[in-house]
């Protein structure tokens, strides 16, 4: 199976900008897709093929990459930002996520 | 608007045979595919399992041999049966529709806690 790492958190200050990455251990081409997951509610899908915004996803959050190395950007960082931040990629069968980022305002 | 929600008991016994329900509402599961998705307490998310629109249906490997994923379109849900449960599934359930383009997830139940304990 694909593994994806991200790193395990980040503490940024409000209006900052942030960069959440994902490494694949193998190609996944594009197909690389972001959530967010607040506590105690469900995923919420940001990003898709790597750099396609979602429908009513503020344009403060950004996806970049290919093959092996992914990036989630928010600029500027609102305090509503804090969440856990999963990669997802659906190149490679299974479908896999990532550890996730759990980001932190300061 | 396009809605899922999943329900089940709460606690299961060892051993026994997990069966929840993702009842979907704003779209048809003829057009779109349905996955399951597990979250152990404080921890990630793991894809279970995959139901397409036309029926046919992908596992994950680690589970294929205690999972089953079917669906009613007629009552437009999508039910889950595992057998053989044990601790280590207590988990958050979550069912999610795969969107439109790829196998990603663009819409996703509130999820149902389930617990494994005698």
């Amino acid at each position: 199976d694909t593994v994806l790492t991200q790193s395990p958190a980040l503490a940024v200050s409000p209006g900052e900008r942030v960069t959440i990455s994902c490494r694949a251990s193998e190609s996944v081409s594009t197909l690389m897709h972001w959530y967010q997951q607040k506590p105690g509610q469900q995923p919420k899908l940001l990003i898709y093929l790597a750099s396609h915004l979602e429908s009513g996803v503020p344009a403060r959050f950004s996806g970049s990459g290919s093959g092996t190395d992914f990036t989630l950007t928010i600029d500027p960082v609102e305090a509503d930002d804090t969440a856990t931040y999963y990669c997802q990629q659906s190149w490679n069968d299974p479908p896999t996520f990532g550890g996730g980022t759990k980001l932190e305002l300061k | 608007q396009v809605q899922l929600k999943e329900s089940g008991p709460g606690l299961v016994q060892p051993s026994e045979t997990l069966s929840l329900t993702c009842t979907v509402s704003g779209f048809s599961l003829t057009s779109y595919g349905v996955n399951w998705v597990r979250q152990p307490p404080g921890k990630g998310l793991e894809w279970m399992g995959t139901i397409w629109n036309d029926g046919s249906t992908d596992y994950n490997s680690a589970l294929k041999s205690r999972l089953s994923i079917s669906r009613d379109t007629s009552k437009s849900q999508v039910f889950l049966k595992m057998n053989s449960l044990q601790t280590e599934d207590t988990a958050i359930y979550l069912c999610a529709r795969v969107g439109e383009s790829t196998w990603y997830f663009d819409f996703w139940g509130p999820g149902t806690m389930v617990t494994v304990s005698s």
